[in-house]
This record gives structure tokens, C-alpha cells and sequence, in this order.
């Protein structure tokens, strides 16, 4: 089974902290993904990632950043935290096959954050 | 991605099977009808996908209508576990960087 561990469940940081968030899957994927839910809004992505140093910004990158310098690893970091970047966090990882990503992403079990 | 329509909530009887209609009349043929669920506080969960043929897996079964505009996701002997918010999906396989957008959904509940 295809396994994505995000590194803490909860988390509660003042607000102006740095915060990184890591996640980690253990399937080989080329593709990583953070999004962000809130209620009445859905998912929403920050980042993506479809290799080892490769980024790309997603619908709502700003305040955020990402780095992935292994392959399993993808990591989020909120620069200097806010009270509206309170939300779960969601970390999800797929595969390409033969040059098509099959839409199967396969998420972590999410990071409650609370900036205070 | 086509868009679709699911029944905001349904209640299921534990142990009966449930049927989850989901409406995607403008969808086009390569496009792929997607199954995920999302039990509360949790992560998103990949259920099952198809093209044209009815699929099964482990966790469900998948009919497509012969039009593909409609599709019905069943769990076959709900449980309590299955209490969830099921969202379908239309899009079409391509290259790196897909989103997922999930719509309202449908909230499940299994009743004892």
C-alpha cells in the first residue's frame, strides 16, 4: 500500500514563526502535491512537484514555499506565519506512468495548523 | 474537467449496500469518472476509477452508464467505517501537475 506520512497531525505556532511542514511517501512517485482545505472552500493547491529540485506554484502560492531535494520528501515551509494560514494541510503524491499521470493521488493524513 | 452533480447527503443501513449517484452529462471520451472519499478529519482516499467499463475493486464497484453521462458508485455492505464524504470526479489523464478539485460531494451516513 502506498503510504504518505505527514509529520505532525497538529500543530500550533505563533504568528511571524517560520513552519515546515514535511511529508514524506515511500512509493517511488514523481509527483508531490500540497493543498490546503478549508470549509466552504474546498482543496486548494500551493505547490506541486514532478521531480527531485522541480517546483511549481499552484493556485495559492502566496506566503508559502516548497523544496524537495530527495525524491520521497516534499516540504512546505510558511515563510512567517499568519493567522489566515490557519488550516489542514494536505500532502498527496502520484505516480506518471509512461508519461501520463493516472489522477490517482494518494494523500497524508493532513496537519491541523492553528497560527495564533 | 467536466463537471458534475451528486446528491448533497444519503443515509445508509449498516451491512446494506450504497448506491452513490453522480451526474457528468457533458463528459467527454477521454475523460476518466474518479471515486475519492473523505472520512472526517482525515486525508483524502482513492476509491476506484474507470473509462467505459464497470470496475470492482476491493473497497467497491463502479457501474458507467452506456452514455457515460452518468455513473453510480456502490459499496457493497456499508459499515459504520464508511461514513464519509464520497466526491466524484471527471477528468482526463494527462502529464504532471494535476489538481484535484473536489465539488460538494456527498455526505454518507451509515446508521447502525
Amino acid at each position: 500500500d502506498v503510504k504518505v506520512t505527514q509529520s505532525s497531525r497538529y500543530l500550533v505556532k505563533r504568528t511571524g514563526e517560520k513552519v515546515f511542514l514535511e511529508c514524506v511517501q515511500d512509493m517511488d512517485h514523481e509527483n508531490m502535491f500540497w493543498y490546503r482545505q478549508d470549509p466552504g472552500l474546498g482543496l486548494r493547491l500551493i505547490y506541486f512537484s514532478y521531480d527531485v529540485k522541480m517546483k511549481e506554484k499552484g493556485d495559492i502560492p502566496e506566503g508559502y514555499s516548497v523544496s524537495r531535494e530527495k525524491k520521497e520528501r516534499f516540504s512546505l515551509i510558511l515563510e512567517s506565519a499568519s493567522t489566515n494560514q490557519t488550516s489542514m494541510y494536505l500532502c498527496a503524491s502520484s505516480l506518471t506512468s509512461g508519461g501520463l499521470a493516472k489522477n490517482i493521488q494518494y494523500f497524508g493524513a493532513g496537519t491541523r495548523l492553528s497560527v495564533l | 474537467d467536466a463537471k458534475t452533480t451528486q446528491p448533497p447527503s444519503m443515509d445508509c443501513a449498516e451491512g446494506r449496500a450504497a448506491n452513490l449517484p453522480c451526474n457528468h452529462s457533458t463528459i467527454s471520451g477521454n475523460e476518466y469518472v474518479y471515486w475519492y472519499r473523505q472520512i472526517h478529519s482525515q486525508g483524502p482516499q482513492y476509491i476506484i476509477h474507470g473509462l467505459k467499463n464497470n470496475e470492482t475493486n476491493e473497497m467497491a464497484s463502479l457501474i458507467i452508464t452506456e452514455d457515460r453521462k452518468s455513473s453510480t458508485l456502490i459499496l457493497p455492505h456499508a459499515t459504520l467505517r464508511d461514513t464519509a464524504v464520497y466526491y466524484c470526479i471527471v477528468r482526463v489523464a494527462k502529464a504532471a501537475g494535476n489538481k484535484l478539485t473536489f465539488g460538494g460531494g456527498t455526505r454518507v451516513l451509515v446508521k447502525p
